[in-house]
């Protein structure tokens, strides 16, 4: 099991430019999400899923797209890149609403910077 | 309602010392409440976890202290040692059928040999 993995590891992009951040899990987990990590704020969920065909916006969405065509593939975009996109991003899967099991895994992140 | 509020943002120990993070809460639909654990450059990975129908939870040197009345949960590091420098999150699951977590900002431990 490769468990959560992300692409790219660091990326940096003007203001303006668009990008696809890649994740994917081997987990057969049917809740996949996204955060961002900023110093001091913790982690902010931007989207989630509950399933294939399934999203939802978190606590901070803006500028921000995702789709889950397949149950492995989650990949978050920039629509147009801002310095305030400027973090650290993780995405993370688990099981949904079982009980015997709520760990969320992450995968080893994307640094992103907006220049 | 959402949030999860956690302190100190910093904490330094001594090694074999007790470190002390705490986290408070709002929202009595939040039904189950882990620590993660991240170091420099990974991603958080799950430390200990805890239900609310119980008080404390050891695993091994890592202890969950839960207070469903004063809505608050705390984590305890017995015999700190320089491994354990990471930083904590402390998080609460929002309830229901989907399994959103909401995080604390975070602490950063040092643990000094």
């Amino acid at each position: 099991n490769a468990g959560v993995t992300q692409t790219p590891k660091f990326q940096v992009l003007k203001t303006g430019q668009s990008m696809t951040l890649q994740c994917a899990q081997d987990m057969n987990h049917e809740y996949m999400s996204w955060y961002r990590q900023d110093p001091g704020m913790g982690l902010r969920l931007i989207h989630y899923s509950v399933g294939a065909g399934i999203t939802d916006q978190g606590e901070v969405p803006n500028g921000y797209n995702v789709s889950r065509s397949t149950t492995e593939d989650f990949p978050l975009r920039l629509l147009s890149a801002a310095p305030s996109q400027t973090s650290v991003y993780f995405c993370a899967s688990s099981y949904e609403g079982q009980s015997f099991s709520y760990e969320q895994y992450f995968g080893p992140g994307t640094r992103l910077t907006v220049t | 309602q959402q949030q999860v509020k956690q302190s100190p943002q910093s904490l330094i120990v001594q090694k074999g010392g007790i470190s002390i993070i705490n986290c408070a809460y709002e929202n009595t639909a939040f039904d189950y409440f882990p620590w993660y654990q991240q170091f420099p450059g990974k991603g958080p990975a799950l430390l200990i976890a805890i239900r609310p129908d119980v008080s404390e939870k050891k695993e091994g040197r890592f202890t969950i202290s839960f207070n469903k009345s004063a809505k608050q949960f705390s984590l305890h590091i017995m015999d700190s040692q320089p491994g354990d420098s990471a930083t904590y999150f402390c998080a609460a699951r929002a309830g229901g059928a989907t399994n959103k977590l909401i995080f604390g900002t975070g602490t950063l431990l040092a643990v000094q040999p």
